[in-house]
C-alpha cells in the first residue's frame, strides 16, 4: 500500500542550526514528491516539490529537499533555522494511479529556540 | 490574487444541526478536494471533484455531503453534525490530480457540542 511516514512528531532546534526533517514513502512507480509547511491557524503552503530530473530541489524560504530512490527518502533541509520557521511540515506523494491521489504524512511540528 | 478562500472560518454547531462549508478557487482548477486535519491523523479526504458537476468519495466520506455546481466552488455539507465531525476542514484544488500540487485555503475550524 502507498503510505508516508515521517518518523519525527515534534523536533526542537535552536535558531541559527541546521535542519533536517525525514519523510519516507512507500509506492511502486517514480513518485511526485511535495514538501508544505503550515504555520498555526494557516492553510498549507508548497515549498517545494520533485517530478523527476535533479535529485536536489530548492524551495522557497532557504529549504531543500534530496530525493534518493535507494532509501526511498525525500528529506527536507534548511542550512540555518530562523524563528519564523516554527510551524508544522508535512510530505506528501502525489500518485497517478490509486484512487487518493495525494497522500500526507502525519506531519512533524518543529520548535525553534531563541 | 486570492487563490483557494473558505468560509466561515470558525463555527460552532450543536449535535444534529446541519451546515454548508463553501470553498472558492479562482485558478480555473479542474480538480478540488475537502480534507479534514485531526491532531496526529495528518490530512484525511472527505470527497474529491474532478470537474464542474462531479464529486466522488474519499477516504471518510460517512456523514458529509458535497456539491460543485460551478467549476470555482466546491461545497461540503453535513446534515447532522456528531461530536466525532469536530476538526479543521481544508478545501484544496489543483491543475492536475496527483501530478500538481495543491492549492490549499485557511481551513475552517469546525466545533460540533
Amino acid at each position: 500500500a502507498q503510505s508516508v511516514t515521517q518518523p519525527d512528531i515534534h523536533i526542537t532546534v535552536s535558531e541559527g542550526a541546521s535542519l533536517e526533517l525525514r519523510c519516507n514513502y512507500s509506492y511502486g512507480a517514480t513518485p511526485y514528491l511535495f514538501w508544505y509547511v503550515q504555520s498555526p491557524g494557516q492553510g498549507l503552503q508548497l515549498l517545494l516539490k520533485y517530478f523527476s530530473g535533479d535529485t536536489l530541489v530548492q524551495g522557497i524560504k532557504g529549504f531543500e529537499a534530496e530525493f534518493k530512490r535507494s532509501q526511498s527518502s525525500f528529506n527536507l533541509r534548511k542550512p540555518s533555522v530562523h524563528w519564523s520557521d516554527a510551524a508544522e511540515y508535512f510530505c506528501a506523494v502525489g500518485t497517478t494511479s490509486g484512487t487518493y491521489k495525494y497522500i500526507f504524512g502525519t506531519g512533524t511540528r518543529l520548535k525553534v529556540l531563541a | 490574487n486570492a487563490g483557494v478562500t473558505q468560509t466561515p472560518k470558525f463555527r460552532v454547531l450543536k449535535t444534529g444541526q446541519s451546515m454548508t462549508l463553501l470553498c472558492a478557487q479562482d485558478m480555473n482548477h479542474e480538480y478540488m478536494y475537502w480534507y479534514r486535519q485531526d491532531p496526529g491523523m495528518g490530512l484525511r479526504l472527505i470527497h474529491y471533484s474532478v470537474g464542474e458537476g462531479t464529486t466522488a468519495k474519499g477516504e471518510v466520506p460517512d456523514g458529509y455531503n458535497v456539491s460543485r455546481l460551478k467549476k470555482q466552488n466546491f461545497l461540503l455539507g453535513l446534515e447532522s453534525a456528531a461530536p466525532s465531525q469536530t476538526s479543521v476542514y481544508f478545501c484544496a484544488s489543483s491543475q492536475r490530480t496527483g501530478v500538481s500540487p495543491l492549492h490549499f485555503g485557511n481551513g475552517t475550524r469546525l466545533t460540533v457540542t
